[in-house]
């Protein structure tokens, strides 16, 4: 069973359209938990920190359960730059003296007009 | 952008080559996390350096090792390099070895022939 595992998608909406992704995690000492994008053939860069109060980014909601082990991202009023893969990611560093990321293999979204 | 750079940008090798990527880090950070991201799937784990030191591995043979320089910058080499080597090598600073906040630089495609 992979560490962070996150729905494969491909997922393609319209323009407006509202979607979620939901991720789920299997180590339970995960300490922080994170929504990376990816553009085609670039780095991931860093979308938004997930926080069991849940946060919110202007059209972008994230969402942590640790009883559940869960992590989601809604993304409302989809845009065609929104087009990209989503990263679920655990900071994973309990008992150990570094911080390492653990990605699940990303979900595809296309928007399309 | 983050302030990371890596070299080169693309490069191809033959089977049992060696190859060295190179990586500087943002400045002010002092930690060095390296990520080999296959077609299709997210970033793993490599390792991390944290002042000049290996301070973490992940589940990677010993034909991969890396160092890292009094200036944070940091070096990944592969030997004997075999087909599934060919991938998007990413590195990703931070201002400590348990940081959460990692800035990743564009990646080194690595192509195997």
């Amino acid at each position: 069973r992979k560490e962070v595992e996150q729905d494969p998608g491909p997922f393609n909406v319209p323009e407006g359209a509202t979607v979620a992704f939901n991720c789920t995690y299997s180590n339970s000492a995960s300490q922080s938990f994170f929504w990376y994008r990816q553009d085609c053939r670039k780095e991931p860069k860093l979308l938004m920190s997930v926080y069991s109060s849940g946060n919110e980014d202007g059209r972008f909601t994230a969402q942590l359960n640790r009883a559940s082990q869960y992590i989601s991202l809604l993304i409302r009023d989809s845009k065609l730059s929104d087009s990209a893969t989503y990263l679920c990611v655990a900071l994973n560093a309990g008992g150990t003296s570094y911080g390492k990321l653990t990605f699940g293999q990303g979900t595809i979204l296309t928007v399309h007009p | 952008e983050t302030g990371v750079t890596q070299s080169p940008t693309h490069l191809i090798k033959t089977r049992g080559q060696q190859v060295t990527l190179r990586c500087s880090s943002q400045s002010g950070h002092n930690t060095v996390s390296w990520y080999q991201q296959a077609l299709g799937q997210g970033p793993q784990f490599i390792f991390q350096y944290y002042r000049e030191e290996e301070n973490g591995r992940g589940n990677f043979p010993p034909r991969f090792s890396g160092l890292q320089f009094p200036n944070y910058s940091s070096e990944l080499n592969v030997n004997a390099l075999e087909l599934d080597d060919s991938a998007l090598y990413l590195c990703a600073s931070s201002s400590g070895q348990l940081s959460d906040t990692q800035y990743f630089g564009p990646g080194t495609r690595l192509t195997v022939l």
